[in-house]
């Protein structure tokens, strides 16, 4: 099955600085790859996703790229701001065919500084 | 967009008592749930899948026996806990699918639940 790796488990940023966070991921044939930020006790929240026929995706503030060939996928957030400071969690799925699961990365647990 | 409703939010048990929680996608047929499990300060840890009208199909190492999962209809889906014990004390999440993926994975708001 799929496996997904995320560094760092941790990461604190100045604010206004950019923070990154990369992820591996094992099985080839996943072709859908999510990132969600989720607050303590509530519901992960996609904030950008990514298909493998693309190889970065923007969205004001954040950006995912996409290397198929390296199987590595990461998230950019830039300008970053005290409420950007949550765990963030990529993940991996197969898009097409029958419904597969989202296999999550461990999380990075982000504290922007004011 | 596509909201599933997840109940209860908060639960307290004792023991040995069984504890049901419920999904319901509100505006999209799920034709395939999926429970997650959440321990704190830990990743989303997949428990099951189930696809409507089909028996649950379990990860390794969850018991099925003691995590029943019902998928029924194309809107509701329920976890049940049973002989519950403090170990199963955890954030319990689920996430459904639509068949044609136009509403992607949309997740509860998750259930926490404590044995005592």
């Amino acid at each position: 099955g799929e496996n997904v790796e995320q560094h760092p488990s941790t990461l604190s940023v100045q604010e206004g600085d950019s923070a990154v966070i990369k992820c591996t991921y094992s099985d080839s044939a996943s072709n859908y790859f999510p990132w969600y930020k989720q607050e303590l006790g509530k519901r992960p929240q996609l904030i950008i996703d990514i298909r493998s026929n693309v190889g970065e995706k923007k969205d004001q503030r954040i950006a995912v790229t996409l290397n198929k060939t390296a199987k590595h996928f990461s998230l950019h957030i830039t300008e970053t701001q005290p409420e950007d400071s949550a765990v963030y969690f990529c993940a991996a799925s197969i898009l097409g065919g029958s419904a597969r699961q989202l296999t999550f990365g461990s999380g990075t647990q982000l504290t922007v500084l004011p | 967009g596509a909201v599933v409703s997840q109940h209860p939010s908060r639960v307290i048990c004792k023991s040995g008592t069984s504890v049901k929680i419920e999904c319901r996608s509100l505006d999209f047929q799920a034709t395939t749930m999926f429970w997650y499990r959440q321990f704190p300060k830990q990743s989303l840890m997949l428990m099951a899948t189930s696809n409507e009208g089909s028996k649950a199909t379990y990860e390794q190492g969850v018991e099925k026996d003691k995590f029943l999962i019902n998928h029924a209809s194309l809107t509701l889906s329920t976890l049940t806990v049973t002989s519950a014990h403090p170990e199963d004390s955890s954030f319990y999440i689920c996430s459904a699918r639509e068949r044609t993926y136009n509403y992607g994975y949309t997740f509860g708001s998750g259930t926490r639940l404590t044995v005592v």
